[in-house]
């Protein structure tokens, strides 16, 4: 079975800074699609950004980026300008494209804190 | 996105009791997925609501425990079955909306439900 891991359990920022937060994957499959979802105290889940495998550009949505690097089977995503309200836990979560496709495999999470 | 309405919130409860948890959806889904969070930890699928059929369950979860009910393509329900302290969890319902192999196939979560077992 597919694993996502996330070997930061907890980070901090100070607001208005960058941070990155880690996932790595293991899969022998070729063409899949990878996630970070945030989970604010509230619970809500929340999509923030989503990559294709099959796309070499790294997914961008607003002060969120990604760094894809599919050999290394990497998947770190960047909060730019972190703000007070990016606290929360972030998942990373996997999706085959191929089979089983309607399971999302998620890591353990990290926990952002950002001082103001 | 789709909408979705969880409830009860939270609840406390005694063990050896069962409590279900419904889930509403404001459109039509083909599937319905419940998660389990424990404390501190990673989401687990408990088992796909299908309507019209048996729900499937993940390795680990079985239908006595956690017998699923899915009536119509908007509602499903979770029950929590004969609790103990172990089962106190974050219960999540979640859909995707446009399920298939394409990127469509995004999960959107309800705002989940915080058992406490006694």
């Amino acid at each position: 079975a597919q694993t996502v891991t996330q070997s930061q359990p907890e980070m901090s920022v100070q607001e208005a800074e960058t941070v990155t937060l880690s996932c790595t994957y293991d899969t022998s499959e070729s063409d899949y699609y990878l996630f970070w979802y945030k989970q604010p105290p509230s619970r809500q889940m929340i999509l923030v950004i989503r990559q294709e495998a099959y796309k070499q550009q790294n997914a961008t949505e607003n002060r969120f980026s990604v760094n894809f690097q599919k050999a290394a089977k990497s998947f770190s995503l960047k909060i730019s300008d972190s703000q007070l309200g990016d606290a929360a836990m972030y998942f990373c979560a996997y999706r085959s494209a191929l089979y089983n496709f309607n399971k999302f495999y998620f890591g353990s999470g990290t926990k952002l804190n950002v001082k103001p | 996105s789709a909408v979705i309405s969880q409830k009860p919130s939270r609840d406390i409860c005694q063990r050896g009791t069962s409590l279900t948890i419904q889930c509403q959806v404001d459109s039509q889904v083909t599937m319905m997925f419940w998660y389990r969070q424990q404390p501190g930890q990673s989401l687990t699928l408990i088992a796909t609501a299908n309507q019209g059929s048996e729900a499937t369950y993940e390795s680990g979860f079985v239908i006595d425990k956690f017998p699923i009910s899915r009536p119509n393509l908007t509602f499903s329900t979770l029950t929590v079955s004969n609790m103990s302290p172990e089962d106190s969890s974050i219960y999540l319902c979640s859909v995707a909306p446009g399920a298939g192999a394409s990127g469509a196939n995004v999960l959107t979560f309800g705002a989940g439900s915080r058992l406490t077992v006694l």
